[in-house]
């Protein structure tokens, strides 16, 4: 199986910050790598698919970028409703497998 | 609007079967891949499988041998079977569409249920 490891678990941050995620294929996943927000007592909601593209509806401050093994999702000026777990996702396999995720915080 | 509604027991014994059902309201079932993921209190998010129309499935190979999953294409619905359940497999589990885009190829999950908690105690 393909493991994913993202960067940091955990992420301290201000309302109007930039932070920047990290996600490591254990092999080369191509662009076959998504991001999913999750905010607490709900579902994950897709962000970004394909590495690089934005989800409808999804606001322009969420980026993604990379290809092979490293990815990053960047959000621009934090908003408060962006503080929320992160993962990331590989979907080259059949046998899908995400991030540990990674927990924006308010500093 | 597509919306997946989910139910199913949410409180079950050592060694008892979980049974979740999804059912999809408002949009195409044969175009897609259903799938099951689930997250432990606390954790992070594990895919256990999916099935597409015809009853093609794949499964996690660390459930497999206890993962069965099965569709009723003329309800627009798909269910999970995990048998002979431990507390580890007390978690919330949610149903998801695998939305395939074409040229190029790429797969997400773009639409989930609402989520499930099972809760194996006894």
């Amino acid at each position: 199986d393909i493991q994913m490891t993202q960067s940091p678990s955990s992420l301290s941050a201000s309302v109007g910050d930039r932070v920047t995620i990290t996600c490591r294929a254990s092999q080369s996943i191509s662009r076959n790598l998504n991001w999913y927000q999750q905010k607490p007592g709900k579902g994950p909601e897709l962000l970004i698919y394909a590495a690089s593209s934005l989800q409808s509806g999804v606001p322009s401050r969420f980026s993604g970028s990379g290809s092979g093994t490293d990815f990053t999702l960047t959000i621009t000026s934090l908003q408060p409703e962006d503080f929320a777990t992160y993962y990331c996702q590989q979907t080259y396999s059949t046998f899908r497998t995400f991030g540990q995720g990674t927990k924006l915080e308010i500093k | 609007q597509v919306q997946l509604q989910q139910w199913g027991a949410g409180l079950l014994k050592p060694s008892e079967t979980l049974s979740l059902t999804c059912a999809v309201y408002g949009g195409s079932f044969s175009d897609y891949y259903w799938t099951w993921i689930r997250q432990p209190p606390g954790k992070g998010l594990e895919w256990i499988g999916e099935i597409n129309h015809s009853g093609s499935a794949n499964y996690n190979p660390s459930l497999k041998s206890r993962v069965t999953i099965s569709v009723d294409t003329s309800k627009k619905q798909f269910s999970l079977h995990l048998n002979s359940v431990t507390a580890a497999d007390t978690a919330v589990y949610y149903c998801a569409r695998d939305f395939q885009q074409l040229y190029p190829d790429y797969w997400y999950f773009d639409l989930w249920g609402r989520g499930t908690l099972v809760t194996v105690s006894s």
